[in-house]
């Protein structure tokens, strides 16, 4: 089944203690992307990936750390997580970014609490 | 920059009856509209699209949408309503002008709420 996985779905951790969030697509895209979803905010872009190797910045970056070494994974790394950084997060991915019609496959979210 | 509104937080339509989801947007240049569709405790899943053609777009589950250019609006839409379409939607849009690497910007969100 094509999909975008997520792990943990759910964390409870406290402030400052490292965390990683994985995600893994089995569908050869290109592009991967992270985003935080919170209440009247909708979702925020935290940082995308054009390909292996290539990542930059969303519109809320500030706090966390992106790596691309495999096509297929992009990990979410908060290094010393912060109380504003509890949130519903996301990752997403699409064959391309460069077509404009590609349609985003989301995986089923990680609830990040810190304490 | 490109933007998008959605207008209302909430949408109480009862079952049977048609509904609209409000969005508009803002864009520099052409517009790639989108609807995604957030059931709870489950990731957003994919509606429809507008990349161009026909203003009236169908998609999964019924929906569809009529992009409005003059308006520059894209509300979503549905004959009649079932309490299993009950859910948060979002509306995304991307602008071309840039080449799309910007990605897509959503809406805050409307929670629908079919009453039976």
């Amino acid at each position: 089944e094509a999909q975008v996985t997520q792990n943990p779905r759910y964390l409870i951790t406290v402030t400052g203690k490292k965390l990683t969030v994985t995600c893994s697509q089995n569908m050869n895209h290109e592009y991967m992307s992270w985003y935080r979803q919170d209440p009247g905010l909708g979702l925020r872009q935290i940082y995308y990936s054009m390909n292996v190797e290539v990542t930059d910045k969303g519109d809320v970056p500030e706090g966390y750390k992106v790596s691309r070494k495999e096509k297929r994974n992009f990990p979410l790394i908060l290094e010393s997580p912060s109380p504003n950084q509890t949130s519903l997060y996301f990752c997403a991915s699409s064959y391309t970014i460069y077509s404009g019609a590609n349609v985003l496959t989301f995986g089923a979210g990680s609830r990040l609490t810190v304490l | 920059a490109q933007s998008v509104a959605q207008p209302e937080d909430q949408v109480n339509v009862a079952e049977g009856n048609p509904l609209t989801v409000k969005c508009t947007y803002s864009v520099s240049g052409n517009p790639y509209l989108f609807w995604y569709v957030q059931y709870p405790n489950r990731g957003l899943q994919f509606l429809l699209k507008y990349i161009t053609g026909d203003n009236l777009v169908k998609g999964s589950y019924g929906f569809e949408a009529e992009f409005n250019k003059s308006q520059t609006s894209f509300h979503l839409k549905k004959p009649s309503a079932l309490v299993s379409d009950s859910a948060l939607y979002f509306c995304a849009v991307r602008d071309m002008s840039g080449g799309g690497a910007d990605g897509l910007t959503f809406g805050k969100g409307t929670h629908l709420i079919i009453q039976p």
